[in-house]
């Protein structure tokens, strides 16, 4: 099981950024996706999740974030998309993607994390 | 919100001796989904335990975890160097997932 994170970079406040989160070595479409920051030299955040397709492959958010980011999927391509809007300094951070161990509609623990990728928001 | 709140901020302790870690809940964690990773500088987390007191694979039998409701622990016996790490709790028992602010342990 592998998760690639990528797209992350210096973006200034109010712009928008996508990251992305391949992933290899199980059923992607069978899996729950969660995204999870960590600010510099802060605690982990929930930030997300995705539920699989049949569980409606809708998405959660942490308060946050609602209404600024948007989790998305592309189940043939393996990938998990997070689209940050309206980006804050605050939103400055390392961001995981991680493979939900329950199925289902609830959100979850996770068994496999991605490296991360770096997001830093300045002017 | 369900907020996680981790006791004690840092532990400094020998190796051999045993760490209890908190985390209490502002409210009751539906199901005891309650998850413990363990974070290395560097590296992604790993996870350790989830619902409350299950080992994930590959995982020592040195850590173990309690605990239902809101109160919750980790325990970790006879430490080793290789322990050194900061310690989260999450709660997945609501939609909205929630970790602690973390616990370092420093042997």
């Amino acid at each position: 099981v592998q998760l690639v994170e990528s797209g992350g970079g210096f973006i200034q406040p109010g712009r928008s950024l996508r990251l992305s989160c391949k992933a290899s070595g199980f059923i992607f479409g069978d899996y729950a996706l969660s995204w999870v920051r960590q600010a510099p030299g802060k605690g982990l955040e929930w930030v997300g999740f995705i539920r699989s397709k049949t569980y409606g492959g809708t998405p959660e958010y942490a308060a946050s974030v609602k209404g600024r980011f948007i989790i998305s999927r592309d189940d043939s391509g393996e990938i998990a998309y997070l689209q940050m809007n309206s980006l804050k300094t605050e939103d400055t951070a390392m961001y995981y993607c991680a493979r939900n161990v329950l199925t289902g509609y609830e959100s979850s623990h996770f068994d496999y994390w991605g490296q991360g990728g770096l997001v830093t928001v300045s002017s | 919100e369900n907020v996680l709140t981790q006791s004690p901020g840092t532990l400094s302790l020998s190796p051999g001796e045993r760490a209890t870690l908190s985390c209490r809940a502002s409210q009751s964690v539906n199901n005891n989904y309650l998850a413990w990773y363990q974070e290395k500088f560097g590296q992604a987390p790993r996870l350790l335990i989830y619902g409350a007191h299950s080992r994930a694979t590959g995982i020592s039998e040195r850590f173990s975890g309690s605990g239902s409701g809101t109160d919750f622990s980790l325990t970790i016996s006879r430490l080793e160097p290789e322990d050194s790490a900061v310690y989260y709790c999450q709660q997945y028992g609501s939609p909205q997932s929630t970790f602690g602010q973390g616990t370092r342990v420093d042997i």
